[in-house]
């Protein structure tokens, strides 16, 4: 079945980096954009950019240009998202999702689980 | 980027209808036929419930279904059910590749 599972929790110093992967199952990875999301406790979803497994292409939400990177490895179907700088306010719930075969199709389906990720000294 | 409107809570008894509505622009919802909408229970990652506005993915009970009206789109629930309750979101394209999601609404089987 289609599937995507995402790397464990972290803890992560204020100012520190941290990089989110998601691994992919059951379909052709290249076919469909992958999309990252973050939940910050107790508040609602938030759409943060996308890739182009194909052609490693990305765009980001404004907020988060500059600060995040999104690459992926197409010999593993693994996708992955990096923030840099992180604030306490980046403590969230990160989550990949699969989209369309264009970024218009913004049907995600499936999410993986969510990586929690704390910023905290 | 101001997320899309939608109600914090909606309610409504077993077997009742209930609609959650999600506003925007004409830069979004009234420009585009990709609205989306996703159901999340606690301490779970989101559901697709809508897709392009009118369309359920396969399995899903027809009990949802999505429409549009102007920069507003609308789910709604029929024959409301316990397994029902749990937060809401819409989300649309924006143009240029970007999307946005609304702020969630909580739907409470009474």
């Amino acid at each position: 079945q289609v599937q995507l599972v995402q790397s464990g929790a972290e803890v992560v110093r204020p100012g520190a980096s941290m990089k989110v992967s998601c691994k992919a199952s059951g379909y052709t990875f290249t076919g469909y954009y992958m999309y990252w999301v973050r939940q910050a406790p107790g508040q609602g979803l938030e759409w943060m950019g996308w890739i182009n497994p194909n052609s490693g292409g990305t765009k980001f939400a404004q907020k988060f240009e500059g600060r995040v990177t999104m690459t992926r490895d197409t010999s593993i179907s693994t996708a992955y998202m990096e923030l840099n700088g992180l604030k306490s306010d980046d403590t969230a719930v990160y989550y990949c999702a699969r989209g369309g075969s264009s970024y218009r199709n913004i049907g995600f389906d499936p999410w993986g689980q969510g990586t929690l990720v704390t910023v905290s000294s | 980027q101001s997320a899309l409107t939608q109600p914090a809570s909606v309610s409504g008894s077993p077997g009742q209808s209930i609609t959650i509505s999600c506003t925007g622009t004409s830069g979004d919802v009234g420009s585009y036929n990709y609205v989306s909408w996703y159901q999340q229970r606690p301490g779970k990652a989101p559901k697709l419930m809508i897709y392009d506005v009118i369309i359920r993915p396969s399995g899903l009970p027809n009990r949802f279904s999505g429409s549009k009206s102007g920069n507003t789109a609308s789910l709604t629930i029929s024959g409301l059910q316990a397994e029902d309750e749990g937060d809401y979101y819409c989300s649309s394209y924006r143009g240029s590749g970007t999307l946005v999601f609304g702020g969630g609404t909580k739907v409470t089987v009474l």
